[in-house]
């Protein structure tokens, strides 16, 4: 079953707006990813937080995390229309040894009108 | 530094039609990974590798099989093609440092749109 849930599933913004994408997810985890996928090519990893982390920034990416509400939040300042993609949140687990799996969201479609 | 490459970028098959999809990357990474990705669905893990010589079952790994002869290619067989399999497939690969420590990032490459009539 999917792990992370990404709210909403699509998001429509003017050009310099903010975005705020959330992701829930069900089980502890070690580290939640966040990834970028323009249309017809592959994901992009765009910044990890751990789960002894509450707020990372990258750039105009600003990430928190809510350990005790199981959900984490993706802020893009400041929006282009370069940013108009879909946006994954990951979940990461190590569940003994090597057996480390990320499992996906369903993603949130940004797009961003110039 | 290619990155991760994978080829073919697009094959149309007909059902019970067998292929093998190849995934090379050039980071020397441990990790690589098998998943396919259909609409509304995010994505799915197939199947996985820890090294070399080494395979494991994801969440959907019914109806493929894999083989990672060498440290560098990670190849996905489906060997009697079903519509069900018509999807994107996308490989990926992440680091296992010196140390043992795996790193989380995964890097993927631009994915293998496959259709099945």
């Amino acid at each position: 079953s999917q792990q992370g849930e990404e709210d909403p599933q699509a998001l429509s913004i003017q050009e310099g707006e903010n975005a705020t994408m959330n992701c829930s997810y069900k089980t502890s985890i070690n580290n939640l990813q966040w990834y970028r996928q323009n249309s017809g090519r592959g994901l992009v990893h765009l910044i990890l937080i751990r789960s002894n982390e509450r707020e990372k920034h990258s750039g105009r990416l600003r990430v928190t995390l809510d350990t005790s509400k199981k959900s984490s939040s993706l802020l893009i300042t400041a929006s282009r229309a370069a940013d108009t993609a879909s946006y994954f949140c990951a979940t990461g687990l190590n569940s003994g040894g090597s057996n480390y799996k990320l499992t996906f969201g369903k993603g949130t479609l940004l797009t961003v009108n110039p | 530094n290619a990155g991760v490459t994978q080829t073919p970028k697009f094959r149309v098959l007909k059902t019970g039609q067998s292929m093998t999809l190849l995934c090379a990357q050039d980071m020397n990474h441990e990790y690589m990974y098998w998943y396919r990705q259909d609409p509304g669905m995010g994505l799915r893990l197939i199947h996985y590798s820890v090294g070399e010589g080494t395979t494991a079952k994801g969440e959907v790994p019914d109806g493929y099989n894999v083989s990672r002869l060498k440290k560098q290619n990670f190849l996905l067989g489906l060997e009697s093609a079903a519509p069900s399999q018509t999807s994107v497939y996308f490989c990926a690969s992440r680091l296992l440092t010196s140390s043992g420590r795996a790193i989380g990032t995964q890097y993927f490459g631009p994915g293998t749109r496959l259709l099945v009539l």
